[in-house]
């Protein structure tokens, strides 16, 4: 089993759908969650960084997390054709000094 | 403020020629960190470094090796080349200091990578 598990996709959904993305993982040492989006080619972005369990909101996206489920999501409300990209979970023990262990990435596209 | 600049962008090697990739990170920050991701796969974590020193490796053969310097700037090195090789060398940044020296951030900006294809 992997440390971390993200359904790779591809999932296609309409311009204003709401998108989940999820993540599971196995190690419940992992405290520090974060979401990374990569367009084609290109490095990874930070879209969110959340610690231990809870929701955090930024504009259109919204971050949980259940360490009890050990499950992480990503809500995108109001999708665009710009978010269309590979969306990566992302998590670590500490808050810098261990690597970050990540998913395989799902790829999105929003069709308009 | 200047990102995670990566150089070169694209390297095109030779099976057993050795390559090196460099990074710099965003200014004020004292941690680097290498990925590898392979085409389909999340990035990989190769090694750690913060303030000039090696603070974590991940399962990489000794082929691959790093430093960092004083301007916090960083090498990868990749000896012998293999066509397993082939893929995006991503760098990470971390860890912001204030100018009194207190820890203010310790999320990871990556840089937009190198795309290593080894023929």
């Amino acid at each position: 089993q992997k440390e971390v598990e993200q359904d790779p996709g591809p999932l296609s959904v309409p311009e204003g759908a709401i998108v989940s993305l999820n993540c599971t993982y196995s190690n419940s040492a992992f405290q520090y969650f974060m979401w990374y989006r990569q367009y084609s080619r290109k490095g990874p972005e930070l879209l969110m960084y959340t610690y231990s369990s809870g929701n955090k909101e930024d504009g259109r996206f919204t971050a949980q997390v259940d360490k009890s489920s050990k499950y992480i999501s990503l809500f995108i409300r109001d999708s665009q054709p710009s978010d269309s990209a590979t969306y990566l979970c992302a998590m670590s023990p500490t808050s810098g000094n261990t690597p970050l262990v990540f998913g395989k990435g799902t790829r999105l596209s929003v069709i308009a | 403020d200047a990102g995670v600049t990566q150089s070169p962008t694209h390297l095109i090697k030779t099976r057993g020629q050795h390559v090196t990739l460099r990074c710099s990170p965003i200014s004020g920050h004292k941690s680097v960190s290498w990925y590898q991701q392979v085409l389909g796969q999340g990035p990989q974590f190769i090694f750690q470094y913060y303030e000039k020193e090696e603070r974590g490796r991940g399962n990489f053969p000794d082929r691959f090796s790093a430093r960092q310097f004083p301007n916090y700037s960083s090498e990868l090195n990749v000896n012998a080349l293999l066509l397993g090789d082939s893929a995006l060398y991503l760098c990470a940044s971390s860890f912001s200091f204030s100018r009194t020296g207190f820890l203010e951030k310790t999320e990871a900006f990556f840089g937009q990578g190198t795309r290593l294809t080894v023929v």
